[in-house]
């Protein structure tokens, strides 16, 4: 089992929609997640971080987490072009800062 | 010049050449991290250094071997790679290891084996 796993993708919303990014983790260690967006031959850029459980709101974004069940998940609402990206979850399972990241969901949002 | 920058953005290296990339960062952050970056592959950690100690080294070849001067600056030193060492080599620093902060990435150098 993938230490971090997400859905490759592509993931395809029509713009105005809501897009959902889920990701699982097998580690019931991990204490601190994260949701970077990677646009297409760029680096990676910190969007959301997440420690407890429930939903964290920024903008747009809403990060949910779920310890019990594993799961973090990332929703985007009113979706734009610009948003689509490869989107990727990170994961630090214990009390140093050493990331753990997924493979990313590609996420397309057509106009 | 802010935030991380990595230099050069792509290099294309024989099998036989040394090559170094290089990474500094202006966000006063005390550790630093190597990334690899493959396609259709997720994020492989390589190197750590906490305040310019290795504090991590996830079993990579010798063929890389990582310097860290002082807290702003760390290099990636390359030497006799293979084609599968073809990959975006990422650079990131933190204001700690000891808490979960995220990440601030370089731009990332391209890096292409022949």
């Amino acid at each position: 089992q993938k230490e971090v796993e997400q859905n490759s993708g592509p993931l395809s919303v029509p713009e105005g929609a809501i897009a959902s990014l889920n990701c699982t983790y097998s580690d019931r260690g991990s204490q601190s997640f994260f949701w970077y967006r990677q646009y297409s031959g760029k680096s990676p850029e910190l969007i959301m971080s997440i420690y407890s459980n429930g939903d964290k709101e920024d903008g747009r974004f809403t990060a949910q987490l779920n310890k019990a069940s594993q799961y973090v998940s990332l929703l985007i609402r009113d979706s734009q072009p610009s948003d689509s990206a490869t989107y990727l979850c990170a994961v630090n399972k214990d009390a140093g800062n050493m990331l753990t990241f997924g493979g990313g969901t590609r996420l397309m949002v057509k106009p | 010049e802010t935030g991380v920058t990595q230099t050069p953005r792509h290099l294309v290296m024989g099998m036989t050449n040394k090559k170094s990339l290089k990474c500094e960062q202006h966000l006063g952050h005390n550790a630093m991290y190597w990334y690899k970056q493959s396609a259709k592959k997720p994020l492989e950690l390589m190197f750590v250094y906490s305040l310019e100690e290795r504090v991590e080294n996830n079993s990579v070849p010798s063929r890389f071997s990582p310097e860290c001067p002082n807290s702003s600056h760390l290099f990636l030193h390359l030497h006799t790679l293979q084609p599968e060492d073809s990959a975006l080599y990422l650079c990131a620093s933190s204001q700690g290891t000891g808490t979960p902060y995220g990440y601030t990435f370089g731009s990332g150098t391209r890096l292409t084996v022949v």
